[in-house]
């Protein structure tokens, strides 16, 4: 069974600071996403990252994809209460069949105080 | 383009009731995943549909069933409800065949079992 580890949990923090978040797995996924999911809605995708060691930016976000495909972070600047949110890691592999699955992390809670 | 729609949004059935959740996909996407979202957690796969046909599901017991329709639209059914499977049911559709896909996300269905 293929599992996605986030970390932290719960993140509580200033508007105007930096945080990183992470997402980590025993696991080779093909690819890695991230979504970012409010109450009451589903999750939105944020980034796809595919190759190892693949870095991609998002405006204040920052994303990035291990060199063995087995890890990721998300790395924001300057947080502000608008990033507040739940943010999910999902690696992305076939299931039986050939549908396209994914994996997701539990999640990491963001709230950005103003 | 139209997005993806989930009925009902909320609902409440007893334990060992029957219950269908209904979704329908985003424009021109012919494929759609359903996903199950305990609280506290990461969503996690339960099947996909593409051409009507199941082709892929995840660790979930044969009562959850599902089906496609011609339209592409979507119907997720759970027999036998157990307390457990209180939670957010999330559908997503994607168009495979762009290389890695990009689920977009309904709002989900909040099934509470009592």
């Amino acid at each position: 069974t293929q599992l996605l580890e986030q970390s932290p949990q719960f993140l509580s923090i200033q508007e105007g600071e930096n945080l990183t978040v992470y997402c980590n797995s025993s696991s080779v996924f093909s690819s890695l996403q991230w979504y970012r999911q409010e109450p009451g809605e589903g999750p939105v995708l944020l980034v796809t990252v595919v190759t190892g060691g693949e870095v991609k930016k998002l405006k204040r976000l920052t994303f990035q994809f291990g060199d063995a495909r087995k890890d990721s972070s998300l790395h924001i600047t300057a947080a502000q209460p608008g990033d507040t949110g739940l943010y999910l890691c999902a690696g992305s592999s076939i299931s039986s069949g050939s549908a396209r699955q994914l994996t997701f992390g539990s999640g990491t809670q963001l709230t950005v105080l103003p | 383009e139209t997005g993806v729609t989930q009925s009902p949004t909320h609902l409440i059935k007893t334990r060992g009731q029957q219950v269908t959740l209904r979704c329908s996909s985003q424009s021109g996407h012919n494929t759609v995943s359903w996903y199950q979202q305990a609280l506290g957690q990461g969503p996690q796969f339960i099947f996909q549909y593409y051409r009507e046909e199941e082709n892929g599901r995840g660790n979930f017991p044969p009562r959850f069933s599902g089906l496609q329709f011609p339209n592409y639209s979507s119907e997720l059914n759970v027999n036998a409800l157990e307390l457990d499977d209180s939670a957010l049911y999330l559908c997503a559709s994607s168009s495979p065949g762009a290389g890695n896909e990009k689920l977009f996300f309904g709002s989900g269905t909040q099934l509470s079992v009592l």
